[in-house]
Parts: C-alpha cells; structure tokens; sequence
C-alpha cells in the first residue's frame, strides 16, 4: 500500500509564474490537508479539503493561492504569481475519514514526503 | 485559542543516555497530542499520540511521551538515545471542541543531535 505521493518532490519557479503542487491519498484516503513549512518554522495548516470540497481553508491566504481535490485524480495546489516569501516545504496528509477521527477512536493523518518550492 | 510550544530550538545528547524533547500546550478543553519526527528531505512521520487513558504513551522507535494535565507538557523521552534519532520532531495538538476536526496545530519543532 503505497503511501501519501506528492509531485515534484523539488520545483524552481521565477517571481510571478505559477506552481502547482499535486497530492495523492493514500488507497482508501478521501481526506486530503495542506501544510506548510518555512525555513526555520514549524508546519502551518494550509487548507482541508474532500473529494470536490473545501471543509476548511482559514489557513489559505487570501490571494493567489488556490486548492482542489477533484472527483478524480490528485489534489492540487496551486500558487498563482509567486513571490519570494512562498518559498518553503508543502506537506500533504491524507486520513480515511474526516478530521482523521472515528467514531470509536482516532486515526492520525499519513504525510507525504514534501514538495520544497524555490522561487527566484 | 490553541496553541503548542517546543521551548528548545535545538537538542544535545550523547549517545546512550537518556533524552527529553519537551513540549507545552494551550488549549481550551481535553487535548489530542501528537510527536511527528521528520528525517533529513522526507516527510513527517508519526510517533505516538495521547487521545485519553494511560498518562505515559508508547510509540515508535522506542519514544515514549508523558502527558502531564496540571503543567499541560507533553514531553517526548527514550532512555538510550541512538545516533540515528537525530532529526527534527514536532509536537502538535488538537483542541477537540475545536469547530473544524481537521485543524492541528504544530510546534515549532526541536532538532534532536546526538553524538557518538
């Protein structure tokens, strides 16, 4: 069973172009977060988001970033017109149910490895 | 508002003897808390968590954590520390009354050396 992928692991971007950041579950997951980690920091939440929805986005700033978690393939995030201060590590987690709880217990979110964005 | 604080930016312990990471936290009701450990350019990985019950916590790797309700830590701890323990690792937490379930809330992580 295949783990959280994220693609790339490593993205180089000049000021203003666009990146986009893709996440696949693992087998099973339908609930995918986003973090993020600047250098020296610890990890912030991003967003959260379920197949064709966004439950929760009050760590997304307000401009140029976006996510989406479609019906079909990979989650992605995306940052349009990046600046230099976008420059960090995005995590991906994905859990099998919402929030990562059960009813009768708890099941903790499964990380991916990091995709590192570098923007010059 | 919740919040998890990891006082040392930085760990020394020889191999061997014993180590602590420690970890504090804010929140409004009973907390969720969770060590992740993350290794040079690779992703979080999770350690142990505290939901309720026992206050000591075993996880991975030989860590265990204790939580302690009256000075609201949750410190990380083995007895013999191995040089591969060295990475980064985070405590984070969760308010279960908070509104969104999904939310948890990161430390801003300790990095743990130890030396041969």
């Amino acid at each position: 069973n295949a783990g959280v992928m994220q693609n790339p692991r490593h993205l180089v971007r000049r000021r203003g172009q666009e990146a986009r950041l893709r996440c696949s579950p693992m087998k099973g997951h339908s609930h995918v977060y986003w973090y993020r980690q600047l250098p020296e920091e610890g990890l912030k939440f991003m967003v959260y988001l379920q197949k064709e929805n966004i439950i929760d986005e009050s760590g997304m700033p307000k401009e140029r970033f976006s996510a989406e978690f479609p019906k079909e393939g990979p989650s992605i995030l995306r940052i349009q017109q990046v600046v230099r201060g976008d420059s960090a590590a995005y995590f991906c987690a994905s859990s099998p149910r919402r929030g990562g709880f059960t009813s009768g217990g708890f099941n903790e979110q499964f990380f991916g490895p990091g995709t590192r964005l570098t923007v010059l | 508002a919740q919040s998890v604080a990891q006082p040392e930016d930085q760990v020394n312990v020889a191999e061997g003897n014993p180590l602590t990471v420690k970890c504090t936290y804010s929140v409004s009701g009973n907390p969720y808390l969770f060590w992740y450990v993350q290794y040079p350019n690779r992703g979080l990985q999770f350690l142990l968590k505290y939901i309720t019950g026992d206050n000591l916590v075993k996880g991975s790797y030989g860590f265990e954590a204790e939580f302690n309700k009256s000075q609201t830590s949750f410190h990380l701890k083995k007895p013999s520390a191995l040089v591969s323990d060295s990475a980064l690792y985070f405590c984070a937490v969760r308010d279960p009354s908070y509104s969104s379930a999904s939310k948890i809330i990161f430390g801003s992580g300790t990095r743990l050396s130890i030396r041969p």
